[in-house]
């Protein structure tokens, strides 16, 4: 079945740490997107790309960097320098990075701070 | 700055009941908007509206999209229990916001039995 996969599903993460979270599409979709979604809030766009080895920083990119050197990843690692990183990661793809491709959604990742 | 507004924030309802949901948008260069259920993980696509495709409709959920008031509305006729969950708005604007989605803040809809 095609779909987005994200791994792990539960993360914690010491103070110091930097960690990486997975999402992997076998959707053929060439726009991937990474989201960030705290209680009461909707989603606030991290990092996008919309094409392989390029990316652009979405609405709160302090504290996190990405890579897209694989049509099929877009990894998220989450660094040190972000203070207040708990909350549920969602990654997204879409058929184009066009304005009438509806974007897919993972299950999510939950990073909690130890 | 694109802003998406929803209301109400939370609902309950009993099942059989009819809800409205809202969703108000302020961006540029408007494209289409997009409606997604959160149930525990992944949000689910609903439906997309955009200038050429003002509604949409699925078995009991039916949208609009009033572009001269700048708003949506998600409708659920004779809501179930499953119907329980998240409803996020959400806007896709172009110009330099090409291909992002900005979010509202969700409607917590709760039906109970």
């Amino acid at each position: 079945d095609g779909g987005i996969t994200q791994s792990p599903k539960y993360l914690f993460r010491k103070e110091g740490q930097n960690v990486t979270l997975s999402c992997e599409q076998n959707l053929n979709h060439d726009a991937m997107y990474w989201y960030r979604q705290d209680p009461g809030q909707g989603l606030r766009l991290i990092y996008y790309s919309q094409i392989v080895n390029d990316f652009q920083k979405g609405d709160i990119a302090e504290g996190y960097s990405v890579s897209r050197e694989k049509k099929e990843s877009f990894p998220l690692t989450v660094t040190s320098a972000q203070k207040n990183p708990t909350a549920f990661y969602l990654c997204a793809s879409s058929r184009g990075g066009g304005s009438y491709q509806p974007q897919h959604f993972g299950d999510g990742t939950r990073l909690s701070i130890l | 700055e694109d802003k998406v507004v929803q209301s109400p924030l939370s609902l309950v309802v009993h099942e059989g009941d009819t809800v409205t949901l809202n969703c108000s948008y302020e961006v540029t260069n408007f494209r289409s908007l997009l409606w997604y259920k959160q149930e525990k993980k992944a949000p689910t696509f609903l439906f997309m509206l955009t200038s050429s495709g003002i509604e949409k409709k699925s078995g009991r959920l039916s949208s609009i999209l009033d572009k001269k008031e700048l708003s949506s509305i998600l409708n659920i006729t004779a809501t179930q229990s499953g119907d329980s969950a998240i409803y996020l708005c959400a806007v896709n604007a172009g110009g330099t916001s090409y291909g992002k989605l900005t979010f509202g803040q969700g409607t917590i809809l709760t039906v109970h039995p």
